[in-house]
């Protein structure tokens, strides 16, 4: 079976703090496909980051990185000098070979306060 | 270049009405993919279509659900009777290829009273 983990239902920190967002998943493919998505109040689905099972390498994008490990199944994400547009649900999603669906964890609540 | 549009934006009905969404997906892509997010189930997959075919049914919860693509740039998703626990948030993605990103539209929020 796929799942995906997100334990931290939410997380409230300070602005200019740095957060980790983890995700855990759950697949007996070897071929899969990660992703973040973001969901701020207006309610939209954002995408953030595509990830395949044979490229573990980390990712930076501005105030943003990703850190796959295989080895523990987890694709996390972190936040650098965070801001309070970053406040939004943070959706951590799988998809394997041979099914297009996107699997999605209960999402994070991160709350940036000024 | 536009992305995924998707109407309305909010629906509000009676209990036993029929309910039409609408789904325009990115020019071009070949896959669409309707989903539903509720608090108790999160996001979850209904259907999904490929070159307009529908290809995994298997989320659809029950028959009083059908969706339908009758060409690449617009698809439906009806409700027939509809009832309060169908009340969600209802999304369409579009994906250019297969295990390619998925991008969502707005959604339509629906709430069946």
């Amino acid at each position: 079976a796929q799942k995906v983990t997100q334990a931290q239902t939410e997380i409230s920190v300070v602005e200019k703090e740095d957060v980790t967002l983890d995700c855990v998943y759950e697949t007996r493919d070897t071929t899969y496909y990660l992703f973040w998505y973001k969901q701020p109040p207006s309610g939209e689905l954002v995408f953030l980051i595509r990830r395949n099972s044979f490229d573990e390498q980390n990712e930076i994008s501005g105030r943003y990185s990703w850190n796959f490990q295989k080895s523990t199944s987890s694709f996390n994400f972190t936040i650098t000098a965070s801001q309070v547009v970053d406040s939004a649900v943070y959706f951590c999603a799988l998809s394997m070979r041979g099914a297009q669906k996107l699997v999605f964890g209960q999402g994070t609540r991160l709350t940036i306060n000024p | 270049d536009a992305g995924v549009i998707q109407s309305p934006r909010h629906e509000v009905t009676e209990m036993g009405q029929e309910v039409t969404l609408r789904c325009k997906p990115i020019s071009g892509h070949d896959y669409l993919f309707w989903y539903r997010q509720t608090m108790m189930r999160g996001l979850e997959l209904l259907i999904y279509f490929n070159n307009n075919v529908p290809i995994d049914d298997s989320g659809m919860p029950e028959d009083r659900f059908s969706a339908k693509m009758p060409n690449a740039s617009f698809s439906t998703l009806k409700i027939q009777p509809s009832e309060p626990r169908d009340s969600a948030v209802y999304f369409c993605a579009s994906s250019l290829a297969a295990y390619e990103t998925q991008y969502f539209g707005p959604g339509t929020r629906l709430l069946v009273l």
